[in-house]
């Protein structure tokens, strides 16, 4: 089993609707980071979280340590919003060290 | 500010063929990483590095090499490819804040090696 499970792997969705994309993971960590890969390649930072909730435009994150699991919300999903969005966690005690879920897949039509 | 930057971009490798990565970034940041990604897999670490001088080996490090000579470079080596080593490389870079909470992560835009 994965230390880093994302779901679901794939997700398509129509304009305007709302999103979630899961990640549970195994180990005690430090801090969760949500990553967006777009078409192309390039790899950027959305959030950082080690607790509650971060909110970026149409982006939400939260993370429940006790449960350990994050989700990923987007709202109001608009078609730039395609891309391969990543789940990575630092874990305690591995000093600086992620460990990366496989992604999951969104494409968001008109 | 760039960022961080990787070269090449692009390289296609015949086997047995060396070729080295550079990573460069300008954040003044002191731990820089290399990492594989490939399809089905999440991305992988193959070295990093937590200060100039030093470097450690990730979860794929058989058949790479790295140096980080200085701070601001993280370079990353093939001595005789395989096309085993076909996968997209990035290169990334942050820091340790205070009290060892972390920060952002910062990606380079990638590296496609085809090995033939």
């Amino acid at each position: 089993k994965n230390e880093v499970e994302q779901s679901p792997q794939n997700l398509t969705a129509q304009e305007g609707e709302f999103i979630t994309i899961n990640c549970s993971y195994s180990v005690g960590i430090s801090a969760l980071h949500w990553l967006q890969q777009h078409p192309g390649g390039g790899i950027v930072s959305l959030f950082m979280l080690s607790s509650g909730k971060k909110k970026h435009g149409r982006l939400i994150a939260t993370i429940n340590i006790q449960e350990k699991h994050s989700s990923l919300h987007i709202t109001a999903s608009h078609p730039r919003d395609s891309a391969v969005y990543i789940c990575a966690v630092r874990s305690t005690g591995t000093a600086s060290k992620l460990t990366f879920g496989t992604g999951t897949r969104l494409q968001v039509t008109l | 500010n760039a960022g961080v930057t990787q070269t090449p971009k692009f390289r296609v490798l015949k086997t047995g063929q060396s070729m080295t990565l550079l990573c460069a970034q300008d954040m003044n940041h002191e731990y820089m990483y290399w990492y594989r990604q490939d399809p089905g897999m999440g991305l992988r670490l193959i070295h990093y590095s937590v200060g100039e001088g030093t470097t450690a080996k990730g979860e794929v490090p058989d058949g790479y090499n790295v140096s980080r000579l200085k701070k601001q470079n993280f370079l990353l080596g093939l001595e005789s490819a395989a096309p085993s080593q076909t996968s997209v490389y990035f290169c990334a870079s942050g820091n340790l804040g205070h009290l060892g909470l972390n920060t952002e992560a910062f990606f380079g835009q990638g590296t496609r090696l085809t090995v033939v």
